[in-house]
């Protein structure tokens, strides 16, 4: 089945430096999805891209889908504790039933 | 408040016992799927519906069953033949069957047995 290629898989940052993540694919995507996983949570949607190109910000956190189609990116500008946690990026396929998931970057900041 | 529900957060078992996991939401949304985390992994779909009283199994879904007998509600039940069933469990909701839609997650279960 159709895989995403998420990385890094981890990072090591200090507090105020800027994060940047990406999710590839070898298949086109029609939706991205950015959630963010707090240990012990569930994740949560942080932003949602729906054209090729489109860039969207969500406070500190900008994403951008493709203009292939067929990779994501998430970056996070100035980073605060509260932002340490996993990040996955999800992808759907029009037509298709289900998301396909990346295998996530674990984010740890050095205070 | 409208969202997503997993109840307990914490489950232990014996193991060869059955478990149920439950899963409720009042966001009146068609679709809801649930999936295994393992500790450092990613997410692993086990079962998903798309409408009442229908329900597909996803990548890993042996040792498991599920139900669909309310719109609002996705009880997945852990087996004793779940060779491995210690894990994070997570249910997760969308608006419409189509995977386009925007997919939210509950808080999770986290289940270990004994």
């Amino acid at each position: 089945g159709q895989q995403l290629n998420q990385s890094p898989q981890s990072m090591f940052i200090q507090e105020g430096e800027d994060v940047s993540m990406n999710c590839t694919s070898s298949s086109i995507f029609n939706t991205w999805l950015w959630y963010k996983q707090d240990p012990g949570e569930g994740p949560v949607l942080l932003i949602a891209l729906y054209k090729a190109g489109e860039l969207t910000s969500n406070g500190r956190l900008t994403a951008q889908f493709g203009i292939t189609r067929k990779d994501s990116f998430l970056n996070i500008s100035a980073s605060i504790p509260s932002d340490v946690g996993i990040y996955f990026c999800a992808g759907a396929i029009q037509g298709a039933q289900k998301l396909v998931f990346g295998q996530g970057t674990r984010l740890t900041i050095n205070p | 408040d409208g969202g997503i529900t997993q109840s307990p957060k914490y489950l232990f078992r014996k193991e060869g016992q059955n478990v149920t996991l439950s899963c409720e939401q009042n966001l009146n949304h068609d679709a809801m799927y649930w999936y295994r985390q393992d500790p450092g992994q990613g997410l692993r779909l086990i079962y998903y519906s798309q409408i009442v009283n229908d329900f597909q199994k996803g990548d890993i879904a042996e040792g498991y069953s599920v139900s669909r007998e309310k719109k609002e509600s996705f009880p997945l039940t852990v087996t004793s033949a779940q060779k491995n069933p210690t894990a994070f469990y997570l249910c997760a909701s969308q608006e419409g069957a189509l995977s386009t839609d925007t997919q939210y997650f509950g808080p999770g279960t986290r289940l270990t047995v004994l």
